[in-house]
């Protein structure tokens, strides 16, 4: 079975500390994407990353690819508030399960 | 541009009736897709087209069907609903197919509940 799985799942922290979220994907995809939702809300792209190394920064938050390890990170600089969300890593079609991020003052 | 639109926003039915999910593009992408989201349990694509005229399978087909009217016009139907089919369902559109290099633009959603 083909799968993509995040850690963690919940994840809470303080503004102006760092942490990374992982996302192991089971397919020989060679792509990844990452999705932001707000609580109510759509979801949203943040990043494609296409090949094996890519790297992409937006603000804060800097996403990875390792099809190596079948491994990409999402990791949050100096979190804010504002970046309080659920974050989606995909392969396209096959989604991980979402972690809920909150930042607290 | 209103991007993906989905109507309606929400519907209540009761177990065994039926209802058919529109969803709309308006940005000339090729593929369209459906998607059922669950807590805790991420998006599951229930069926996609890649291009008109053509449909798949998803991950969680059964109890849906699908029609891809035209290029901008993706509907799900649900024939006979039932209460594990509660859940918000997405529609997403992407300018190419499954191997596309281009990330996929989502619908607002259509909250579904069957009693």
């Amino acid at each position: 079975e083909l799968k993509v799985e995040q850690n963690p799942l919940f994840l809470s922290m303080q503004e102006g500390k760092n942490y990374t979220i992982y996302c192991n994907y089971s397919t020989t995809s060679d792509r990844l994407y990452w999705y932001r939702q707000d609580p109510g809300k759509s979801l949203e792209s943040l990043f494609v990353l296409l090949s094996n190394g890519a790297v992409k920064q937006e603000g804060r938050l800097m996403a990875s690819l390792d099809t190596k390890a079948r491994l990409s990170t999402l990791h949050i600089t100096a979190a804010v508030h504002d970046l309080s969300a659920t974050y989606f890593c995909a392969d396209p079609l096959i989604f991980g399960q979402g972690t809920e991020l909150s930042v607290k003052p | 541009n209103a991007g993906v639109t989905q109507t309606p926003k929400f519907q209540v039915l009761k177990t065994g009736q039926s209802m058919t999910l529109q969803c709309a593009q308006d940005m000339n992408h090729n593929s369209m897709y459906w998607y059922r989201q669950d807590p805790g349990m991420g998006l599951r694509l229930i069926y996609y087209s890649a291009s008109e005229g053509t449909t798949d399978k998803g991950e969680v087909p059964n109890g849906y069907n699908v029609s891809r009217l035209n290029k901008r016009e993706f509907s799900l139907r649900l024939e006979s609903a039932a209460p594990s089919q509660t859940s918000v369902y997405f529609c997403a559109s992407s300018p190419q197919g499954r191997v596309s290099t281009d990330t996929q633009y989502f619908g607002p959603g259509t909250r579904l509940t069957v009693l």
